[in-house]
């Protein structure tokens, strides 16, 4: 199984403020990379897919960028709305394998 | 417009099957490169995927749960399943099923997602 590794586990951050969450593949997943974002008692949203799209209605302060086994989610300008769990999902080979999140909180 | 939604039993006893159904709309699962995936997370944890299934039938399973699982699909009800069978406490959790995104293998994101049901294993 190919294992994601996902950091900082937790995260405080200023409105206004940039964050980076990295995700590392036990392996070359070659950008098959999807994040999602959490909110609490909702159902996880699609944010990125193939590790750099940005899907549709997603707001652009969201980017990902990557290859080979590192990968990261940018928010740029934090917003209280962006308050979630964020995980990484590898779609390279099965079994389809989820990071363990970051959640992500305002200062 | 996609929507999915999960029905479940709420609760059940260890070593029973759980029987999970998810009916949808927007797209049909005979449609060409359409496929929908189930994922659970137990309480406060993360994501867990556990199975998904084809247009074509073509099913993929987490060998975690070894022979436990088994994912069906009724177009013409616009539904999907999934069976887990001999259940214990380990499995109470929130399954969500979700439609993948690519249409061919590999391309296993998830752009639609269920609201959810929550499965407790208890006696």
């Amino acid at each position: 199984d190919i294992r994601m590794t996902q950091s900082p586990a937790s995260l405080s951050a200023s409105l206004g403020e940039t964050v980076n969450i990295e995700c590392l593949a036990s392996e070359d997943i070659y950008s098959d990379l999807a994040w999602y974002q959490q909110k609490p008692g909702k159902s996880p949203q699609l944010l990125i897919y193939n590790a750099n799209s940005l899907q549709n209605g997603v707001p652009s302060r969201f980017s990902g960028s990557g290859s080979g086994t590192q990968y990261s989610l940018k928010i740029n300008s934090l917003q209280s709305e962006d308050v979630a769990t964020y995980f990484c999902q590898q779609y390279n080979n099965y079994p389809l394998t989820f990071g363990s999140g970051t959640k992500l909180e305002i200062k | 417009q996609v929507t999915l939604k999960e029905s479940g039993p709420g609760i059940l006893q260890p070593s029973q099957t759980l029987s999970l159904t998810c009916t949808f709309s927007g797209f049909s699962l005979s449609t060409y490169g359409m496929g929908v995936g189930w994922i659970r997370q137990p309480s406060g944890k993360g994501l867990e995927w556990l199975a998904n299934i084809w247009w074509d039938d073509d099913k993929y399973y987490n060998p975690s749960l070894k022979n436990r699982l088994t994912i069906s699909k009724d177009t013409s009800n616009n539904q999907a399943f999934l069976k887990i069978t001999n259940v214990d406490t380990a499995d109470t959790a929130t399954y969500y099923c979700a439609r993948i995104e690519g249409i061919i293998r590999g391309t296993d994101w998830f752009a639609y997602w269920g609201q959810g049901t929550l499965v407790t294993v208890s006696s």
